[in-house]
């Protein structure tokens, strides 16, 4: 069955960057595109954006482009997302997405919770 | 790229039937036929519930059904049972070759 596992919770000061993980399994890690979601604690969806795992490729929100990498090892299915210049607005929930066609995540990975306090 | 627009609530009796709407623009809902549609349960990942309008992922139930007229797209869960309480999303690829989600939607069930 199709899984993507995050890596765990971080608190970070102002200023730093994180770096959360997301490990694939039970498909081919290449074939389909990775999005990053997150969600401030009582807030809404808010995407990040995509990663073609088998080029690289990636396209971000605007409002992210500057501070947001996103990153994967095919050798062990895994994409990576590192936010940088961190700023208390940035706590949330981020969620890695497998993606769907357009547009469309249709597996969500479990959650990091990044908690960015002085 | 602005959020796209949910009522905050919709609420409905069990067996009931609602609708959720989600209004964008021509660069995005009016654009493409590409709308998704996300449940929220409190502490959990979102799950995917309607793609591309109107289809449905296996295992999803056929009371959810989807549909768009213009820069609207809709959400429609009929025979509303408790399980269907939580937070809709909608969400829609743009002209900019991205995504927006909407401000989302908590159903209640009566």
């Amino acid at each position: 069955q199709v899984q993507l596992v995050q890596s765990g919770a971080e608190v970070k000061k102002p200023g730093a960057s994180v770096k959360v993980s997301c490990k694939a399994s039970g498909y081919t890690f290449t074939i389909y595109d990775i999005n990053w979601v997150r969600q401030a604690t009582g807030q809404g969806l808010e995407w990040m954006g995509w990663m073609n795992p088998n080029s690289g490729s990636t396209g971000y929100a605007q409002k992210f482009q500057g501070r947001v990498t996103m990153t994967r090892n095919t050798s062990i299915s895994t994409a990576y997302m590192e936010l940088s210049s961190l700023r208390s607005e940035d706590t949330a929930i981020y969620y890695c997405a497998r993606g769907l066609g357009m547009a469309t995540q249709d597996y969500w990975g479990q959650g990091t919770l990044v908690t960015v306090s002085s | 790229q602005s959020a796209l627009t949910q009522p905050a609530s919709v609420s409905g009796s069990p067996g009931q039937s609602i609708t959720i709407s989600c209004t964008g623009t021509s660069s995005d809902v009016g654009g493409y036929n590409y709308v998704s549609w996300y449940q929220q349960h409190p502490g959990e990942a979102p799950k995917l519930m309607i793609y591309d309008v109107t289809n449905r992922p296996s295992g999803v139930s056929n009371r959810f059904s989807g549909s768009k007229s213009g820069n609207t797209a809709s959400l429609t869960i009929s025979g509303l049972q408790a399980g269907d309480e939580g937070d809709y999303y909608c969400s829609s690829y743009t002209s900019s070759n991205t995504v927006v989600f909407g401000g989302g939607t908590k159903v209640t069930v009566l």
